[in-house]
């Protein structure tokens, strides 16, 4: 079973400082790793994906994670929050048999100008 | 237009009513999903299908059912709504081709039930 948990319900940040998502895994295979944008009154949409390919992903809107398998963590960051990027984030996780994701509980990210 | 639409985006219901949520898709995509989003509780899968033929119960299936009525539609049914099924229901798809599980949703449908 896979399973994901997501490191606070919410996160505040200031305009211009880092941002730190965390995200940890738990899968008895190698996993495909997602971070999923929630925009208020909004669907989610993907931010970037990690497949195997590289270590260090880079998303949208300048985000970008890194798969650490010895942490099984993915967590999300990006270098100079902005007030766009208030929103919910989920980590989740996919199953390589089934690709059927499991999603962390998400993270409310705050951007305090 | 959206590639995977949700109709009714907003519903207020009362208890033991019936009710629909659907769900079509532009994308040609064959899997199709629906979650609930609860505040605090994330994503909950409530059924998937991978075609026509192939519906399968997720981790939260007590009290919904669904039908695949062709590749491009799904719909979630509630047969008699309760008021612990007040959330944010969300239809997703994916591509079995693409491999990773990458999911392309809904705007999603707010119901609420008195």
């Amino acid at each position: 079973a896979q399973s994901v948990t997501q490191l606070g319900s919410h996160v505040s940040v200031s305009e211009g400082a880092l941002v730190l998502l965390r995200c940890n895994y738990s899968s008895s295979v190698p996993p495909y790793l997602f971070w999923y944008v929630q925009y208020p009154n909004q669907g989610l949409q993907l931010l970037l994906k990690y497949t195997s390919a590289a270590t260090l992903v880079k998303g949208i809107n300048g985000f970008e994670a890194e798969f650490k398998k010895s942490e099984t963590s993915f967590h999300l960051t990006k270098p100079s929050a902005h007030m766009s990027d208030a929103a919910e984030y989920f980590c989740a996780v996919s199953d390589p048999r089934s690709y059927i994701p499991t999603f962390g509980r998400g993270t409310s990210l705050i951007v305090h100008p | 237009d959206a590639d995977v639409t949700q109709t009714p985006r907003n519903r207020i219901t009362k208890t033991g009513k019936r009710i629909m949520l659907e769900c079509s898709q532009t994308k040609g995509h064959d899997r199709m999903y629906w979650y609930r989003q609860d505040p605090g509780l994330g994503l909950r899968l409530i059924y998937y299908s991978f075609d026509v033929k192939d519906i399968n119960k997720g981790e939260i299936s007590d009290g919904y059912s669904v039908s695949r009525q062709a590749q491009a539609k799904f719909s979630l049914s509630l047969e008699s709504a309760i008021p612990n099924q007040t959330a944010l229901y969300f239809c997703a798809t994916s591509d079995l081709l693409e491999g990773t599980g990458e999911l392309f949703f809904g705007e999603g449908s707010r119901l609420t039930v008195l």
